[in-house]
């Protein structure tokens, strides 16, 4: 089957502009993550949901930052007023099941976020 | 403290040798699940393998297998018979359950550059 989708693959924006990003899981998986990986680094934790809510927000940088998943599929992470520093790589991923287990989280591509 | 140490940023193997990526982990956390990823130059992030904190066998899966020693909180990964296609970044992970645990989501490494020369 298909696996995680994510558009635009790149973006490049303007400081202080607005940017969404978008994430389709795979289909049936009820658990849904947002990453950011800088340049030579590991992905970092932004946000989780389960189901249409975000579980787990701990991760946000800061109130610039905000993710909807309204019907509890796709996804949007939405970045407001875009600082330099938010350049990187946003990747998402899904997993079947959510909550107190553990379960494989298969990512997408990513989109590359270019801050200028 | 870091959650998740890769202490080798880049090696070199000859293709068909066995290759261990090293990683150790910390949390107080019982329940936990550690994980590989790799990563090509395309960027997008494959699962590999998973073990959990419960589990009584070390993971297999192909080519892949994961050496977990809990008392040295360890998880390195090994590749047998490396193949030029194994080139790229690896990342190991930890996923926390119990109230001692982190965020939900995944805790990263920073990542071991893996390169297989032939």
């Amino acid at each position: 089957g298909a696996g995680v989708s994510q558009t635009p693959s790149n973006k490049v924006t303007e400081k202080g502009k607005y940017v969404e990003l978008r994430c389709d899981p795979i289909s049936g998986h009820t658990a849904l993550y947002w990453y950011r990986q800088s340049l030579g680094q590991g992905p970092e934790f932004l946000i989780y949901f389960q189901g249409t809510g975000a579980a787990d927000d701990s991760g946000l940088p800061n109130d610039r930052f905000f993710a909807v998943r309204p019907e509890g599929s796709v996804s949007t992470l939405k970045i407001q007023r875009t600082e330099r520093g938010d350049s990187a790589v946003y990747l998402c991923a899904s997993s079947l099941i959510a909550g107190g287990q553990i379960d494989t989280q298969y990512f997408g591509p990513g989109t590359r976020l270019t801050v200028l | 403290a870091q959650k998740i140490t890769q202490t080798q940023p880049g090696m070199f193997v000859q293709e068909k040798e066995a290759v261990t990526l090293d990683c150790t982990y910390d949390t107080s956390d019982p329940s936990y699940g550690l994980f590989w990823y790799k990563q090509p130059s395309s960027g997008e992030m494959i699962f590999l393998i998973y073990q959990g904190s419960y589990d009584q066998q070390n993971a297999t899966e192909g080519r892949y297998s994961l050496n977990f020693q809990k008392a040295r909180k360890s998880a390195n990964l090994v590749i047998s018979a490396s193949q030029l296609g194994d080139s790229a970044m690896y990342f190991c992970a930890m996923r926390e359950v119990g109230s001692g645990g982190g965020a939900d989501g995944l805790t990263f490494g920073k990542g071991t550059h893996l390169i297989i020369q032939p």
